[in-house]
């Protein structure tokens, strides 16, 4: 059982190159998200997923795509890397709060650490 | 939308108690957690808080109340393996979609010998 997994987990890209970020869970949860982390401004919410085929927007969306096209997997694209998008960049998955009275809390991937020139 | 906040750094020492305050100004509430973030890891599931009152789960215990918008973390009997992030972290209202969290900026603790 290997829970949340993000793939890479390191990666230098050039201003203007654009990439993908894997994120995979196995524990068959309803909802993902995708997290930047910068220091002193906590985990920031960029995009989340209700399900299959269903995104959202979350706080910071801008410069960021997502699909989720099968249940188990969450990507997020940079179409056009910019300086301002280094950061650690956390998947995390959860069951419905109301699956399970509430106490359902969201699973971390151990991050993919994006630096761009 | 939710604001959230906690002290940026506390120090304690090896056996001691820390308490970690978090307060919260939130349009909905539908529970509160912490979790625990070592430096270069994910973070990881501590506690959950949705009903006022204390929740002990071994060294670790949180306390809500929402009426004051507050919650505190307190580990007991520290171990140099607690030093770490504590993030807290408020869940959105009952019924929104996704059940967001907004999360605090963190509070590294360092447990000294």
């Amino acid at each position: 059982n290997a829970g949340v997994t993000q793939t890479p987990k390191f990666r230098v890209l050039k201003t203007g190159q654009s990439m993908t970020l894997l994120c995979a869970q196995d524990m068959n949860h309803e909802y993902m998200y995708w997290y930047r982390q910068d220091p002193g401004m906590g985990l920031r919410l960029i995009h989340y997923s209700v399900g299959e085929g269903t995104t959202a927007k979350g706080e910071v969306p801008d410069g960021y795509n997502v699909s989720r096209l099968k249940k188990q997997n969450f990507l997020l694209g940079l179409e056009s890397a910019a300086p301002s998008q280094t950061s650690v960049y956390f998947c995390a998955s959860s069951f419905p709060a109301f699956a399970g009275g509430g106490n359902q809390p969201q699973h971390f991937g151990d991050g993919t650490r994006l630096s761009i020139l | 939308g939710q604001n959230i906040d906690q002290p940026t750094e506390m120090t304690a020492t090896e056996g001691a108690i820390v308490q970690i305050n978090c307060t919260y100004q939130t349009s909905g509430f539908n529970g509160l957690f912490w979790y625990q973030q070592h430096a270069g890891e994910a973070p990881t599931f501590l506690s959950y808080n949705v009903l006022d009152g204390l929740e002990e789960k071994g060294r670790f215990s949180s306390f809500l109340s929402r009426s004051k918008g507050y919650s505190y973390l307190l580990l007991k009997e520290l171990q140099m393996k607690d030093s770490a992030s504590y993030l807290c972290a408020v869940r959105d209202r009952n019924g929104a979609a996704g059940n967001k969290l907004t999360f605090g900026g963190g509070t590294r603790v360092l447990v000294k010998p």
